[in-house]
């Protein structure tokens, strides 16, 4: 059974630096598409970068300039580094695995079951 | 940027059928994904590849996907379906390359 467990600072200040980690337990690592999505306080899902051993990453472009994610294939775990955050980075953020099974689409079958972020002077 | 448009709310009763829509341009020519969300935890795949169901997920819930318009049905709904439902697509030539629906809560009266 393919589990992610994830973990991280909940508080912030602003200009401060979010880092998370999401360690996946079962499964194999690098078929996939590791993901962060985020969700601020009663809005929507959005989608904010992932990884793949293969392919490299892809960031949402409002956050290219301060995003990073980064694996780390000896322990199974993924990164996420957010720079310089503000506010609005406020927001619960799940890690999860995107299977593109075919079609050149892939869905996330998977996800870790959230950290809650809080940037606040 | 490609744009999902879902309604807001969508309100059935008991043994009814849901249905929520997930407007995006040409969205018939992709693959669409459905997370079923409950308050205080993360989204759940219910539907994947327009119309397939994952293990797991009840034979109650359906999608179809044609034109500019994909539907998530629920059929015989129950109090338990009440949540919040997300579309999504996964589309490499898009920038960004993976976008997910405004989302739509639906309630059971």
């Amino acid at each position: 059974q393919v589990q992610l467990q994830q973990w991280g600072a909940g508080l912030l200040k602003p200009s401060e630096t979010l880092s998370l980690t999401c360690a996946v337990y079962g499964g194999s690592f690098s078929d996939y598409y590791w993901t962060w999505i985020r969700q601020p306080p009663g809005k929507g899902l959005e989608w904010i970068g992932d990884i793949n051993h293969t392919v490299g990453t892809r960031y949402k472009p409002s956050l290219r300039s301060r995003i990073t994610i980064s694996e780390d294939t000896s322990k199974n775990q993924v990164s996420l580094k957010l720079s310089s955050v503000t506010a609005a980075d406020t927001a619960v953020y799940y890690c999860a695995r995107g299977f593109l099974e075919y079609d050149s689409s892939a869905y996330y079958d998977y996800w870790g079951q959230g950290t809650l972020v809080t940037v606040s002077s | 940027s490609y744009v999902l448009s879902q309604p807001p709310s969508v309100s059935v009763a008991p043994g009814k059928t849901a249905r929520i829509t997930c407007g995006g341009k040409n969205i018939g020519s992709k693959s669409v994904h459905w997370y079923q969300q409950r308050p205080g935890q993360a989204p759940r795949l219910v539907i994947y590849y327009d119309t397939d169901r994952p293990s797991g997920s009840l034979e109650r819930f359906s999608g179809s996907n044609s034109g500019n318009t994909a539907t998530l049905t629920i059929s015989r709904v129950e109090a338990g379906d009440e949540a919040d439902y997300y579309c999504q697509v996964w589309d490499s030539s898009l920038d960004p390359p993976r976008v997910f629906g405004t989302g739509t809560k639906v309630t059971v009266l």
